[in-house]
């Protein structure tokens, strides 16, 4: 079965540290893999996807995630943290229903971030 | 080119009464995707449909909830007799294909009380 999984519920750091979320990944065949933000009362909004190619994907607002096939990972970072980026982040995967067949988004629980000034 | 909305934002209701969430996607997008989630917690899918078909329903309690989305107008997700676990912020998203490689796009979502 299709699964992602955010091991961190909350990740907390300092302005202007680098930042990691993580995100592993559980697919059959190529993973397509989505990076979420959602800030409080909001919808989602993407930041970034990898389909192919380059290993290191860049995306909205500086931020960047690192597409690791051996470890089966897909970790959000940034090089230097602002207050503004606290919000609830997403990871997600376009998977395969092994009972439809067809492809939906397979979201994590989410990783709270706090970026403290 | 306005984006995913959802109407209304938030929605009261009693137990017992129907709530009724409608979302209109991005133009262009066929593909529509309704997820819920609780406080605290993350996304669970519910339903992906096309234009006047169910593609994939696994997560929609066999009971009291429904969706469609019709060949014209927005797509709604029905929910019947409505009681305070259904209380939970829905949120529809839509992409332009099925593709496995893009993306969706999400709404504001919907924000229902039950009391």
């Amino acid at each position: 079965a299709q699964s992602v999984a955010q091991p961190e519920d909350q990740v907390n750091v300092a302005e202007g540290n680098p930042l990691t979320v993580k995100c592993t990944y559980s697919v059959s065949g190529n993973p397509y893999l989505f990076w979420y933000v959602q800030y409080p009362n909001r919808g989602l909004q993407f930041l970034l996807k990898y389909i192919t190619g380059d290993n290191l994907v860049k995306g909205s607002y500086g931020f960047e995630a690192e597409f690791n096939k051996s470890q089966t990972s897909f970790h959000l970072k940034k090089p230097s943290a602002l207050v503004s980026d606290s919000a609830l982040y997403f990871c997600a995967v376009r998977g395969v229903s092994p009972t439809s067949g067809t492809y939906k988004y397979i979201f994590g629980t989410g990783t709270r971030l706090k970026v403290l000034a | 080119n306005a984006g995913v909305m959802q109407n209304p934002r938030h929605l009261v209701r009693r137990r017992g009464q129907e709530a009724r969430l409608r979302c209109s996607p991005m133009k262009g997008h066929s593909h529509v995707y309704w997820y819920r989630q609780l406080p605290e917690e993350g996304l669970k899918f519910m339903v992906y449909l096309q234009k006047e078909n169910i593609i994939d329903e696994s997560g929609m309690p066999k009971e009291r909830f429904s969706a469609e989305f019709p060949k014209e107008g927005p797509s709604i997700l029905r929910i019947q007799q409505v009681v305070r676990g259904d209380s939970a912020a829905y949120f529809c998203a839509s992409s332009p294909d099925g593709r496995m490689n893009t993306e969706a796009f999400f709404g504001q979502g919907t924000r229902l009380t039950v009391v």
